[in-house]
């Protein structure tokens, strides 16, 4: 079983949708958790960290469900600039990160 | 200024050479890491590595070794290069202190042909 599992789309949404991510992970003792966004053929770079309590950025909000092992991040008011993939990544212990193989979308004008 | 850096961009060689890629980090972070994203941008982690602990992926090839001059570099050594080890390499920083939020550089796109 993948240490992090997303659905890798594609997302294809319209200038203004709402759109939402979901992400799992396996291990109970992950201890910190990321979005990242990765454009094509560039690096990953960090969105948001994600916080027990939910966390907001702009239009982009994360929450953590440690019960059911979920992470998931929700764009609102999409724009063109937000196609890109997005990543789930998990910490489990010091140097210990898992990333997910990325979601990809695409936002139509 | 390039948080981490990478050279080369670009590594087009035959397969059964030896070649290394350079990284380097002037964030002050003390831990480094060495990924591999293949032809399905899977993103795997091979290495991480600070001055106290070197941690390695136990399916990555003994072919592949991370070499430390210091803190602030991490060299990926690749022996034998084969066909499957063509892929994008990042390489990534981060410090404990501030977060574990890691850094990346801006990838070699290595191709063996």
């Amino acid at each position: 079983r993948k240490e992090v599992e997303q659905d890798p789309g594609p997302f294809n949404v319209p200038e203004g949708a709402t759109v939402a991510f979901n992400c799992t992970y396996s291990n109970s003792a992950s201890q910190s958790f990321f979005w990242y966004r990765q454009d094509c053929r560039k690096e990953p770079k960090l969105l948001m960290s994600v916080y027990s309590s939910g966390n907001e950025d702009g239009r982009f909000t994360a929450q953590l469900n440690r019960a059911s092992q979920y992470i998931s991040l929700l764009i609102r008011d999409s724009k063109l600039s937000d196609s890109a993939t997005y990543l789930c990544v998990v910490n489990v212990a010091g140097n210990q990160f898992y990333f997910g193989t990325g979601t990809s979308l695409t936002v139509i004008p | 200024d390039t948080a981490v850096s990478q050279t080369p961009k670009y590594l087009v060689t035959q397969m059964g050479n030896d070649k290394s890629i350079k990284c380097e980090q002037n964030l002050g972070h003390d831990t480094m890491y060495w990924y591999k994203q293949d032809s399905k941008k899977f993103l795997k982690i091979m290495f991480s590595y600070n001055n106290k602990e070197l941690i390695i992926n136990e399916t990555v090839p003994n072919r592949f070794s991370p070499k430390s001059p210091d803190k602030a570099h991490l060299n990926l050594h690749i022996n034998s290069l084969e066909l499957g080890d063509s892929a994008v390499y990042f390489c990534a920083s981060s410090s404990r202190s501030r977060g574990e939020t890691q850094y990346f550089g801006p990838g070699t796109r290595l191709l063996v042909l």
